[in-house]
């Protein structure tokens, strides 16, 4: 089975502050997704990486950076959170195919509240 | 562009009742490829099933089943004998052609199962 874990279920921050999620995967998957969560906006891609130190700029990178250092994981860094960005934050791999055909498995989740 | 449309934001059944979540979809791509994710209260995305688009078979698993049909760009969930436990926000998402690892999701339908 794939597993994809997150490092925090829940995580409380206060504005200004660096903010640190990490994702881990165990099925050796080449492509890592970040995507945020909200009500009434669905999910929204904010990076994704398809192999080590190569990252792409999804759809609202703006605020965010990522690391992905090895291929089991991939961080996602907010340099400065502001309150916009609480949010529920999702994690996913993929195997390597292009083409958005390779299913993607998600993590469990970060709750993150920025205050 | 491509986009998923889920018209249905919340749907309420009793149990026992069978319910059919709708699914449209937009992309100007040749093969595409086409997901169901379930997310429970939890909040994980568990995904449920990958269909491409020169497969347009209907599917059955258990009391899940799919209906492509790619005349009218939709690809629509069934759930027979509804459970307390499929209370879900159900997620359809469209992953298209070329070098593109995107995928788009829709903004999901709330399902309620009451008992």
């Amino acid at each position: 089975d794939v597993k994809v874990t997150q490092s925090s279920r829940y995580l409380v921050k206060r504005t200004g502050e660096k903010v640190f999620l990490e994702c881990v995967q165990d099925m050796d998957h080449e492509n890592m997704f970040w995507y945020r969560q909200d009500p009434g906006l669905g999910l929204r891609l904010i990076y994704f990486s398809y192999d080590v130190k190569m990252k792409e700029k999804g759809d609202i990178p703006e605020g965010y950076s990522v690391s992905r250092e090895k291929k089991e994981r991939f961080s996602l860094i907010l340099e400065s959170a502001s309150t916009n960005q609480t949010s529920m934050y999702l994690c996913a791999s993929s195997w390597p195919g292009g083409a958005g055909e390779e299913t993607q498995y998600f993590g469990p989740g970060t709750r993150l509240l920025v205050l | 562009a491509q986009k998923v449309t889920q018209a249905q934001t919340e749907i309420s059944v009793v149990e026992k009742e069978d319910v059919t979540l709708d699914c449209v979809y937009e992309t100007r791509d040749t093969t595409y490829y086409l997901f169901w994710y379930k997310q429970p209260p939890s909040g994980e995305l568990v995904f449920l099933i990958r269909r491409n688009s020169f497969d347009e078979q209907n599917e059955i698993s258990g009391r899940y089943s799919w209906n492509f049909q790619k005349s009218t760009s939709s690809f629509n969930f069934t759930i027979t004998a509804s459970q307390v436990v499929d209370s879900a926000v159900y997620f359809c998402a469209l992953g298209g052609g070329g070098s593109n690892y995107k995928l788009t999701f829709g903004k999901g339908t709330l399902l309620t199962v009451n008992p």
